[in-house]
């Protein structure tokens, strides 16, 4: 089945200690994304690509990084994590072709536990 | 700014009955809207959407309904299942918005559905 992997499932980590979370999908989607989301509240974009561009959002701090080696496989690199940094991260992907717009797939997510 | 708000953290609804979940948006902009799904320890998955050229969208036990003048939208759930018990995530985008904004969904803050046998 085509889907969006996300691996660890659960990661913890220790305060200023770089952590690396990674996503791949087999959907061939052009478009990932990385969301952060703290418990009881919306996922919050932090980043996407499409195809190699990358997009980072305003507000994303510079933390958090991305690597996109390939279609099918995404990094989300948080350099130095925070107690703050402890969240739910979920990877999606979706298809952007001409004007046409696509629901986004999600990934199962990782949490991050920073200790 | 939270441009997209659920204002009910929670909704308990006994099987058999409509579950209305509800959604306001603040950004004139939006022109698109989704609603996902989510199981415990499981990403969010597409449920239905709806295009602000339509007021209305239904796809078997799942209706969404759009009041633009209200920025107001809703899923209703007939008939509400115990299976359908999950975390509901309302989501927007400007689908007429380019460069690096397009296809980028802002997400409410979800709420959880809890469907009684």
């Amino acid at each position: 089945d085509a889907m969006v992997i996300q691996n660890p499932r659960y990661q913890v980590t220790q305060f200023g200690k770089p952590v690396t979370l990674s996503c791949s999908q087999t959907l061939n989607h052009n478009v990932m994304y990385w969301y952060q989301q703290k418990s009881s509240q919306a996922p919050k974009l932090l980043f996407h690509y499409y195809d190699k561009d990358f997009n980072n959002e305003a507000d994303t701090p510079d933390n958090f990084q991305s690597r996109r080696p390939n279609t099918s496989f995404c990094f989300l690199d948080i350099r130095s994590p925070g107690l703050g940094d402890a969240a739910m991260y979920l990877c999606a992907t979706s298809s952007r072709t001409g004007g046409e717009l696509y629901e986004q797939y999600f990934g199962p997510g990782t949490r991050l536990t920073v200790t | 700014d939270q441009q997209v708000k659920q204002n009910s953290p929670s909704l308990s609804v006994q099987e058999g009955r409509i579950s209305i979940l509800n959604c306001d948006y603040t950004n004139s902009m939006f022109d698109y809207f989704l609603w996902y799904k989510k199981y415990p320890a499981e990403g969010p998955t597409f449920l239905i959407s709806i295009s602000s050229i339509k007021d209305k969208n239904e796809d078997g036990r799942f209706t969404v309904f759009l009041n633009k003048s209200a920025k107001h939208l809703s899923l209703h759930i007939v008939p509400s299942q115990p299976g359908d018990s999950a975390v509901y995530f309302c989501a927007a985008s400007d689908i007429n918005a380019g460069g690096t904004s397009y296809g980028k969904l802002t997400f409410g803050q979800g709420t959880i559905l809890t469907v009684h046998p």
